[in-house]
């Protein structure tokens, strides 16, 4: 168990919807990242949150958007869903931010769209 | 911009065979590399990481890594493989300038009785 917690774990909707993931980070860890796994294109980061602000963002669709909270959970809104937008998404966190800081990942939320 | 190549996307050995499951990654500055395992519906798990100084990494469940410089290389070993070692292995680099974790496309292994 790494510490990081991720609901829900599963999550099937219609297109067209909009849907809600949530991640608790480990306790401490200030850092947010959530990655999209998909067969076609692998591990893919999303975007990176740090004490609230975001640090970076990498192949996250315009459809997309995410937040930290103050309490530092962080939630992944996917909107105006697509079939192709159907795979497990993965919340990691880590203490601080920077290349050299070691990522702890959730279970995941496995997204299917119907 | 850093990147990260796996050697085979399915490796499969017998039980008590020697493990072994490759990953080059390219990167202008030095490293910082990971290997992370997905058991079946689970997320990823950290094996062991590369930061600085020893270059033989031992990590969780007998795993060992080694990073070479020179052939821009941290293979993955076990010795001896047990049945509970069948599960999808990634190896990723930092990336320096992104704040973000680059991943290879994943091994997985699969273990014979």
């Amino acid at each position: 168990d790494s510490g990081v917690t991720q609901t829900p774990k599963h999550l099937i909707t219609a297109t067209g919807q909009r849907v809600t993931l949530r991640c608790s980070p480990r306790s401490g860890d200030l850092s947010v990242y959530w990655y999209q796994q998909s067969l076609d294109q692998g591990l893919q980061f999303l975007i990176h949150y740090y004490n609230g602000e975001e640090r970076a963002k990498g192949n996250i669709l315009e459809r997309f958007s995410a937040q930290q909270f103050p309490d530092l959970h962080s939630e992944l809104n996917l909107s105006s869903l697509e079939l192709g937008d159907s795979a497990l998404y993965f919340c990691a966190s880590s203490v601080a931010s920077g290349y050299k800081e070691t990522q702890y990942f959730g279970p995941g939320t496995r997204l299917l769209v119907l | 911009a850093q990147s990260v190549t796996q050697l085979g996307s399915h490796l499969s050995v017998s039980e008590g065979a020697l493990v072994l499951l490759r990953c080059n990654y390219s990167s202008s500055v030095p490293p910082y590399l990971f290997w992370y395992v997905q058991y079946p519906n689970q997320g990823l798990q950290l094996l062991l990481k590369y930061t600085t100084g020893a270059t033989l990494v031992k990590g969780i469940n007998g795993f060992e890594a080694e990073f070479k410089k020179s052939e821009t290389s941290f293979h993955l070993t076990k010795p001896s493989a047990h049945m509970s070692d069948a599960a999808e292995y990634f190896c990723a680099v930092s990336d320096t300038g992104a704040q973000k974790l680059v991943f290879g496309q994943g091994t997985r292994l699969t273990i014979n009785p």
